[in-house]
């Protein structure tokens, strides 16, 4: 079994500033995939970006980037330049192959509100 | 094709009512999940179909849930007897077959059922 930890229920940044979204995980597997998802008001949920759990580079999407820990099983998520558009519910989740699914499992999530 | 797509957004049903809900997911994705998020958490997993067969089933899926992949295309998951318990969003997920970046879920935008 996964579970995956996201210690922050709300955060908030001004606009334009960097802001860092904690996760951790926990699980047995060792091939396993890490996301985070963006899920904005009344919209549908979106990848912010992945890191695979072989990878030691920290993937970086634009503005968006994470800090890889495996070992401490950390997978936190930079957001520089904070933008409007910005505010949502973020997901931190985590998979694997399992029986061939790789299902997801969630985190609770943390709600970012970025402020003019 | 403009991506995974969820009918109907919105259902209120009474208690002890049947319900469906009917998600098409991207047409070469022969992944198929379907979750369950209910307010203030991260969604769950519910199940998941690799073409037409339902390969995974999560202890959350009761004998009153059931869902369905005809013919490997889109999918439908019905509720019998609703109860009030049973007030979340139903979220619809689908992916490529393979591993790697292939395994990215692209979300739809859900159904939400209220049971009153």
């Amino acid at each position: 079994a996964q579970t995956v930890t996201q210690s922050q229920p709300e955060m908030s940044v001004q606009e334009a500033e960097t802001v860092t979204l904690s996760c951790t995980y926990d699980t047995s597997e060792s091939n396993y995939y890490l996301f985070w998802y963006k899920q904005p008001p009344s919209r549908q949920m979106i990848l912010v970006i992945r890191q695979e759990a072989y990878k030691q580079q920290n993937a970086t999407e634009n503005r968006f980037s994470v800090n890889f820990q495996k070992a401490a099983k950390s997978f936190s998520l930079k957001i520089s330049d904070s933008q409007l558009g910005d505010t949502a519910m973020y997901f931190c989740a985590c998979s694997y192959s399992g029986a061939g699914s790789y299902q997801l499992t969630f985190g609770k999530g943390t709600k970012l509100s970025v402020i003019p | 094709d403009t991506g995974v797509s969820q009918d109907p957004r919105h259902k209120i049903t009474k208690r002890g009512q049947n319900v469906t809900f009917r998600c098409d997911p991207i047409s070469e994705h022969n992944r198929l999940y379907w979750y369950r998020q209910t307010l203030g958490q991260g969604p769950e997993f519910l199940t998941y179909f690799q073409n037409e067969a339902q390969l995974e089933k999560s202890r959350l899926l009761s004998d009153r849930f059931s869902a369905e992949r005809p013919k490997g295309s889109f999918s439908t998951l019905e509720i019998q007897r609703t109860e009030q318990g049973d007030s979340a969003m139903y979220l619809c997920a689908s992916s490529l077959p393979g591993q790697g970046i292939n395994t990215e879920a692209f979300f739809g935008q859900g159904t939400r059922l209220t049971v009153v």
